[in-house]
């Protein structure tokens, strides 16, 4: 049971290019997340998703777009990359709300990207 | 909006002692409060959740409190082994979609 997959691990870009964060998870989660961790402070929710076709921003959304057309799959694209965007980033997943279980998050590896 | 702070600085503690970990938050009244253990360059990994109507939540050598009224939680650790080494974050949910996550605290334990 592979859980939650992020790839890559390490990304190395240049400020104004583009790229695609990918996270697959085989656990049949409705809701899926992305966060970025900083040093100091904390997890911050970027974006989030409670199915296929719903996408709503949470707490830090500008610079990135997400898309959610199955249920598995919840890319992060980052338009223009910028060196603020140089971070750890987590992709999450849990059940809907209300089903058993739902409150826990399982988290993927992480993707570090750093932005020159 | 909501504030969460821990330990603020890391904790090293000897072998077999307990380690206490601390979350304080301010602004918000969640319905749950969970810890996840977080080990170097890896994704947080759930440990615990204790909810707004429980005082206390144990699992194995963990034990969790949870105090609406001083919005705090305490994270024990007994018994502690080097292998307990790690950064353990706290975080807060409710009803919505958005959980809050504390900054971590980094705890050390010393052979």
């Amino acid at each position: 049971n592979a859980g939650v997959t992020q790839t890559p691990k390490f990304q190395v870009l240049k400020t104004g290019q583009s790229m695609t964060l990918q996270c697959a998870q085989d656990m049949n989660h409705e809701y899926m997340s992305w966060y970025r961790q900083d040093p100091g402070m904390g997890l911050r929710l970027i974006h989030y998703s409670v199915g296929a076709g719903i996408t709503d921003q949470g707490e830090v959304p500008n610079g990135y777009n997400v898309s959610r057309s199955t249920t598995e799959d919840f890319p992060l694209r980052l338009l223009s990359a910028a060196p603020s965007q140089t971070s750890v980033y987590f992709c999450a997943s849990r059940l809907r709300t209300g089903a058993a279980g739902a409150n826990v998050l399982t988290f993927g590896a992480g993707s570090r990207l750093t932005v020159l | 909006s909501q504030k969460i702070e821990q330990n603020s600085e890391a904790l090293n503690i000897q072998e077999g002692k307990t380690a206490t970990l601390t979350c304080n938050y301010t602004n918000y009244s969640p319905a749950y409060l969970q810890w996840y253990r977080q080990d170097p360059g890896r994704g947080p990994v759930f440990l615990l959740l204790i909810r707004e109507n429980e005082k206390e939540k144990r699992k194995e050598r963990l034990k969790v409190t949870f105090d609406t009224t001083l919005k705090q939680s305490l994270f024990h650790i007994t018994a502690s082994q080097p292998a307990d080494s790690a950064t353990y974050l706290c975080a807060l949910g409710d009803t919505g979609n958005q959980f809050y996550f504390g900054t971590g605290t980094s705890l050390t334990v010393i052979p």
